[in-house]
């Protein structure tokens, strides 16, 4: 069974520059996380999707992050425009959300440097 | 707020036995996980733990204590793949209905 994948691995763009990272989660997960983290910081939740629905989206820094999940399958996370302060890398997570222990299962991230 | 804490590095001697210890303070709480990461690749689970006591699973272990906020993550038998960065997160039950609050992580170093 195919894991969480994230795309693109990397991504170098400039200030002021829109980037979009997308992320395909494990089949059948209905529920999607975005975290994020900082050089020397702690990974920090963004947002939870519960299919095509945002369940939680009180981690999102400011009004230039937009996620989408149209269609409740793959998801992305656009930056616009992009801040130097946005460097950093950004993990996606799914789970089932059957309840109990309700495992994250993670990507490898996007690992984005704003210049 | 959030606050939980865990030793930034540690380093261990292959064979040994190592124990990473995590606190936590936390508004709600369900459930503790660690999970191991390796440099450049996806944090991996390893362990859950939502009641208190002992979890043992193979070479891992993982304990807790909710009276105390605390728990451990215990590797025996060391290997050199072991070296890692072992993530403690909890799960709050007051603020989300699912999302992680992590440590910063602890760097195990296995040597020789």
């Amino acid at each position: 069974e195919a894991g969480v994948t994230q795309f693109p691995s990397h991504s170098v763009i400039e200030k002021g520059q829109t980037v979009t990272l997308r992320c395909d989660p494990i089949s059948g997960h209905d529920n999607l996380y975005w975290y994020r983290r900082v050089m020397g910081k702690e990974i920090k939740f963004l947002l939870h999707f519960v299919k095509e629905s945002k369940q939680d989206e009180s981690g999102m820094p400011n009004n230039r992050f937009l996620a989408e999940r149209t269609g409740g399958t793959y998801s992305t996370l656009k930056v616009q425009p992009a801040e130097l302060e946005d460097s950093g890398v950004y993990f996606c997570a799914s789970s089932q959300g059957t309840g109990g222990v309700d495992t994250q299962y993670f990507g490898p991230g996007t690992r984005l440097t704003v210049l | 707020g959030q606050n939980i804490d865990q030793p930034t590095e540690m380093t261990a001697t292959e064979g040994a036995i190592v124990q990473i210890n995590c606190t936590y303070q936390t508004s709600g709480f369900n459930g503790l996980f660690w999970y191991q990461q390796h440099a450049g690749e996806a944090p991996t689970f390893l362990s859950y733990n939502v009641l208190d006591g002992l979890e043992e699973k193979g070479r891992f272990s993982s304990f807790l204590s909710r009276s105390k906020g605390y728990s451990y993550l215990l590797l025996k038998e060391l290997q050199m793949k072991d070296s890692a960065s072992y993530l403690c997160a909890v799960r709050d039950q007051g603020t989300g209905a699912n999302n992680l609050f992590f440590g910063t992580g602890t760097r195990l170093t296995v040597i020789p």
